[in-house]
């Protein structure tokens, strides 16, 4: 998705700790954001958004963060788990359809 | 479990053949979205359609075709099958028009020999 782009191809964090997925956007109309996850040969599983007049949206260990003035977004995921080890892909609502190639996260034991 | 249900989950067929793979969307959706998954490419978007009508269009291959019934189930034709097609197809629907939460069916495995 050329318009909202991931920050880093991956992430390794230990299992307890902090999970943090970055995202910038260059288009301000988008007026939602929403956070898939995809294991491999399965299809993406809708996982938090959040709206564009929010700047923070929580979900159990999820937390979606929008920062309007830099164009950025994250996901926190608190405590990290090994089932979360999988691709995390960031897309504005109504934006181009193609998924990517996403952040794949693993998640150390 | 998405609610979003594809048929097959597997089909192998030899190269110049045609298939149809079928999506039937969550309850309540009116829009269908076909993606194709590549050992080496990420989520293509094929194609996607609301209420029986095409509404995007993505990398879809002349050779593959879609509809949408008004049962709002689809369809994916995919025809003269080259072996580059071999790929996971995913299916997904969403309650309208807008690229908002979509939610993907479990695919269907294609192998072309």
């Amino acid at each position: 998705d050329q318009q909202v782009k991931q920050n880093s191809p991956s992430l390794s964090v230990q299992e307890g700790r902090i999970s943090i997925l970055n995202c910038d956007y260059t288009n301000s109309m988008f007026d939602y954001f929403l956070w898939y996850k995809k294991y491999p040969a399965e299809g993406p599983t809708f996982l938090i958004s959040i709206s564009s007049i929010k700047d923070k949206n929580e979900d159990g260990r999820f937390t979606v963060f929008l920062n309007k003035s830099a164009k950025h977004l994250s996901l926190h995921i608190v405590p990290s788990q090994p089932g979360d080890s999988a691709v995390y892909f960031c897309k504005g609502a109504n934006s181009k359809l193609t998924f990517g190639k996403g952040i794949t996260l693993s998640v150390r034991p | 479990d998405s609610g979003v249900t594809q048929t097959p989950k597997h089909l192998i067929t030899a190269t110049g053949q045609r298939v149809t793979l079928r999506c039937s969307p969550r309850s309540g959706d009116l829009s269908v979205y076909w993606y194709q998954q590549s050992l080496d490419q990420g989520l293509q978007f094929l194609i996607q359609y609301y209420n029986g009508e095409e509404r995007a269009k993505g990398n879809i291959l002349e050779r593959f075709s879609a509809q949408q019934f008004p049962d709002l189930h689809s369809e994916l034709n995919l025809s003269s099958l080259e072996l580059g097609d071999s790929a996971l197809y995913f299916c997904a629907s969403s309650v309208g028009g807008r690229n908002y939460e979509q939610y993907f069916g479990p695919g269907t495995r294609l192998t072309v020999t």
